[in-house]
């Protein structure tokens, strides 16, 4: 059974930093691309990130680029997201997906972990 | 690159049916779309893929009450015999070389 599990939310203030974790099984992780897609409170989705197996290529949505860093680790089954220079409006729950390649679709999701940004 | 416009809002009865529609943005009518199901408190989960030509491919456990279909740059979800639990939001999903866009979202309720 495909298992994506996140962690590493919380409360953090303006300008600090977060990372974000996904564990992730069932699967043969290094053969499959991932990405980060947050929700607002009450909002729509909104992708953020991608990276391919091999971690060769890697896409930033505008809204984070320069400010939050993608990257995974393939012998820990692991995805994660280096979000600095938080801003009120980072404000969301973070979920990883997965997705064969840039090419499909997303076809498995993470629960979700909560980010606050509030002083 | 591409834009996806969908309803905000959509209610049919319990046991009817209902059609969902996701447009594609100009210049790329052709492309395929997912669809995705967030029940309340819930998740995304993943529904379907739905391509220009009208095939779609579902995901695994997902029943036989939803299906796909195409009509120039709109991408359709069909819910029939409506359940409860099938209240939720629906997002589309497309992607391009180098992003994915999902669009508002539909949120459906069953009456």
């Amino acid at each position: 059974e495909v298992q994506l599990v996140e962690s590493g939310g919380g409360l953090v203030q303006p300008g600090g930093s977060l990372r974000l974790s996904c564990a992730a099984s069932g699967f043969t992780f290094s053969t499959y691309s991932m990405n980060w897609v947050r929700q607002a409170p009450g909002k729509g989705l909104e992708w953020l990130s991608y990276i391919t197996g091999s971690s060769s290529i890697i896409y930033y949505a505008d809204s984070v680029k320069g400010r939050f860093t993608i990257s995974r680790d393939n012998a820990k089954n692991s995805l994660y997201l280096q979000m600095n220079s938080l801003r009120d409006e980072d404000t969301a729950i973070y979920y990883c997906a997965r997705a064969y390649g840039s090419g499909s679709p997303i076809d498995y999701w993470g629960q979700g972990t909560l980010v606050t940004v509030s002083s | 690159q591409p834009v996806l416009t969908q309803s905000s809002s959509a209610s049919a009865s319990l046991g009817s049916s209902v059609k969902l529609t996701c447009t594609l943005s100009s210049g790329h009518s052709s492309y395929t779309i997912a669809w995705h199901q967030q029940q309340p408190g819930k998740a995304p989960r993943y529904l379907m893929k739905v391509e220009g030509s009208g095939r779609y491919n579902k995901g695994s456990g997902v029943p036989d009450r939803f299906s796909g279909s195409s009509s120039g740059a709109d991408r359709h979800l069909t819910i029939s015999n409506l359940q409860s639990e099938d209240e939720a939001d629906y997002y589309c999903e497309t992607w391009d070389s180098n992003t994915r866009v999902f669009g508002g979202g539909t949120k459906l309720t069953v009456l």
